[in-house]
């Protein structure tokens, strides 16, 4: 089973700082196949990136994703209002698919 | 658009079964191209992925090893919904349920099934007497 790792498990920002996220795998992702969700609190995660560095349907540029094999990383830009939220990265390469334990962005 | 729209009890005893229905709006349960799946959260367990259903010329069902022995995932093409059966639960069931769609196409490619674009409002089940 491939491990995920998150990291900082919180990051304190303030609105229109830019956030760097990092996931770690345990081993390599195959294909990449490497997503990152958004959830707020009361709501379902929301599909942002897939494949590492695609951008979902409707998902603003200011997300960007990359990296490859064991290290990933998600970068917002400038943080908007509506960005503090937890972070979630899933591996879907490999069974079984699994989840990160998140990383929380909050207001500083 | 698509939506899912979970239903069911959000308190179940212990050694009972765990019961919830998903109705599809915008897709169809028989897609082709897409999964039905169950997924729950917790925070000793994060979120987990328990299993799905699809139809691709026959239904076919997948699970997670943890709950396999315990699942039922059922596809209701009358009501354009699925279900989710849960026996023996206990109180480490207890989480937070989403169903969820996997699987979705655009600008000509289709994606993987493990790529969950929609999601239900979930439903807070907490296992106890």
């Amino acid at each position: 089973e491939i491990v995920l790792t998150q990291s900082p498990g919180t990051l304190s920002l303030s609105p229109g700082e830019r956030a760097t996220l990092s996931c770690r795998a345990s081993q390599s992702v195959s294909s990449n196949y490497l997503a990152w969700y958004q959830q707020k609190p009361g709501q379902a995660p929301r599909l942002l990136i897939y494949g590492a560095s695609s951008r979902a349907t409707g998902i603003p540029d200011r997300f960007t994703g990359s990296g490859s094999g064991t290290d990933f990383t998600l970068t917002i830009s400038r943080l908007e209002p509506e960005d503090f939220a937890v972070y979630y990265c899933q591996q879907y390469g490999s069974s079984p698919r699994t989840f990160g334990p998140g990383t929380k962005v909050d207001i500083k | 658009q698509v939506q899912l729209q979970q239903s069911g009890p959000g308190l179940v005893k212990p050694s009972q079964t765990l019961s919830l229905n998903c109705a599809i709006s915008g897709d169809s349960v028989s897609s082709t191209s897409a999964a039905w799946n169950w997924i729950r959260q917790s925070p000793s367990r994060g979120l987990e992925w328990l299993g799905r259903t699809y139809y691709r010329s026959n239904w076919y069902n997948d699970y997670a090893a943890s709950v396999k022995s315990r699942i039922t995932i059922n596809p209701d093409t009358s009501k354009n919904q699925f279900s989710l059966q849960l026996k023996f639960v206990t109180p480490e069931d207890t989480a937070v349920y989403y169903c969820a769609r996997g699987g979705f196409c655009t600008g000509g490619s289709c994606y993987s099934l493990f790529l969950f674009d929609y999601w239900g409002q979930g439903t807070l089940v907490t296992v106890s007497s």
